[in-house]
């Protein structure tokens, strides 16, 4: 059983737009909320990271949004570049739970 | 630098055969799992282990098998019986408890030649 749903499958954005990811989640016992991000051919990197605690976490162009009682996350990334073209993977907790992944595509 | 180290990038692997990729890590990191990565189907669980000695299956366990005789090293043999070898193997560690990301390593891509 799937516990971290993730949408979309796919994104493409122009330069300069906003990408929006989304990911629900289950086990209200999760306390940990990261994001990854994978290039071809390479493991993935954390991004960024939130506990539940807070609604809002921003690094950079990456901010992350969460809503506890609705049990989603969701990455923003504000002034998409090409070079943010990749795959990015939620996860839940210890990362045992990954979301399906988004592969996102940023058209100059 | 501390990391994670995956060998070898790319490995093939004759019908009948097992092989073994192997994963060392210099971050001192209590845990350490295996995840297979397929197009469009994310990161599935193999096995991890979160102390020396001691290991749990994941998600698609069969045909495969791991050994954690040292804190360091996760090593991973795909076994004859493993039908659709074929993928690519990410390593990951991280300190065992909540709210540590994972660090992952390069990739190994096995393929079936």
């Amino acid at each position: 059983q799937q516990q971290v749903k993730q949408s979309p499958q796919s994104l493409i954005v122009q330069k300069g737009g906003i990408s929006i990811i989304n990911c629900a989640y289950e086990n209200t016992a999760f306390d940990y909320f990261p994001w990854y991000q994978q290039f071809p051919g390479k493991g993935p990197a954390l991004l960024i990271a939130i506990r539940p605690d807070v609604s809002e976490k921003k690094e950079g162009r990456f901010t992350i949004s969460f809503n506890k009682s609705a049990k989603q996350f969701s990455l923003h990334i504000m002034d998409s570049q090409p070079g943010d073209s990749a795959t990015y993977f939620c996860a839940a907790s210890k990362a045992l739970n990954f979301g399906k992944g988004t592969s996102l595509l940023v058209t100059p | 630098d501390g990391g994670i180290t995956q060998s070898p990038k790319y490995l093939f692997r004759k019908e009948g055969q097992n092989v073994t990729l192997s994963c060392e890590q210099n971050l001192n990191h209590d845990a350490m799992y295996w995840y297979r990565q397929d197009p469009g189907q994310g990161l599935r669980l193999i096995y991890y282990s979160q102390i020396v000695n001691d290991f749990q299956k994941g998600d698609i366990a069969e045909g495969y098998s791991v050994s954690r005789e040292k804190k360091e090293s996760f090593p991973l043999t795909v076994t004859s019986a493993q039908k659709n070898p074929t993928a690519f193997y990410l390593c990951a560690s991280t300190q065992w408890g909540s709210g540590y990301g994972y660090t992952f390593g390069s990739g190994t891509r096995l393929t079936v030649v």
